[in-house]
């Protein structure tokens, strides 16, 4: 029970589909974290935000677009994906320089 | 920049039997963390280990040690008495510090795949 949780599991969509992924942390963090895990790639790192303030977004397509209303949830909102951004979407907060609590990800898959 | 290298693609142990899963790393600055998770086939990662560049001792957690050389920069995960649940794959990743260390991203290797035979 790690306090990160991710909904859904898994989401299948077209690639003019519109859909959200949703992260909630139950651990009184205050920064939070999108990456993206590809097969046979390591963990690439999307975005970061800290107190609800975007600080980092490593050159992520426009197609992606998050959002941090409050310090316990990040979005992230996906309009005309590609068929190679299928992956593994894992969310993850950290309090201050801690480790990183992970939630359990959301599969992707755009056909 | 910083770098984190694990060469073996994939490990296999016998139950009950130690093993060692290699990590490497590549820094500039004098202060970094180094984590471990582990990923089951469910996706989560999970948090195991944590090492500090200063910390004197090598980091234990239960059956987990890290095997920490900073002149070689090498952080080596043991896990002692191999179970089946161990099965996944294992990251190693440093910390990377940003905003003056307020938040922290985090580079990962590439994994290892751990298959615990019984």
């Amino acid at each position: 029970e790690t306090g990160v949780t991710q909904t859904p599991r898994h989401l299948v969509m077209g690639m003019t589909n519109k859909k959200s992924l949703k992260c909630e942390q139950h651990l009184g963090h205050n920064a939070m974290y999108w990456y993206k895990q590809s097969a046979k790639k390591p963990l690439e790192l999307m975005f970061v935000y800290s107190l609800e303030e975007r600080v980092e977004n490593n050159s992520v397509p426009s197609r992606f677009s998050p959002e941090c209303p409050n310090s316990s949830h990040l979005f992230l909102h996906l309009h005309t994906l590609q068929p190679e951004d299928s992956a593994l979407y894992l969310c993850a907060s950290s309090q201050a320089d801690s480790g990183q609590f992970f939630g359990p990800g959301t599969r992707l898959t755009v056909l | 920049a910083q770098k984190i290298t694990q060469t073996q693609p994939g490990m296999f142990v016998q139950e009950k039997e130690a093993v060692t899963l290699d990590c490497t790393y590549d820094t500039s600055d004098p202060s970094y963390g180094l984590f471990w998770y582990k990923q089951p086939s469910s996706g989560e990662m999970i948090f195991l280990i944590y090492q500090g560049s200063y910390d004197q001792q090598n980091a234990t957690e239960g059956r987990y040690s890290l095997n920490f050389q900073k002149a070689r920069k090498s952080a080596n995960l043991v896990i002692s008495a191999s179970q089946l649940g161990d099965s996944a794959m294992y990251f190693c990743a440093m910390r990377d510090l940003l905003r003056g260390g307020a938040t922290n991203k985090l580079i990962f290797g590439t994994g290892t795949l751990l298959a615990v035979q019984p």
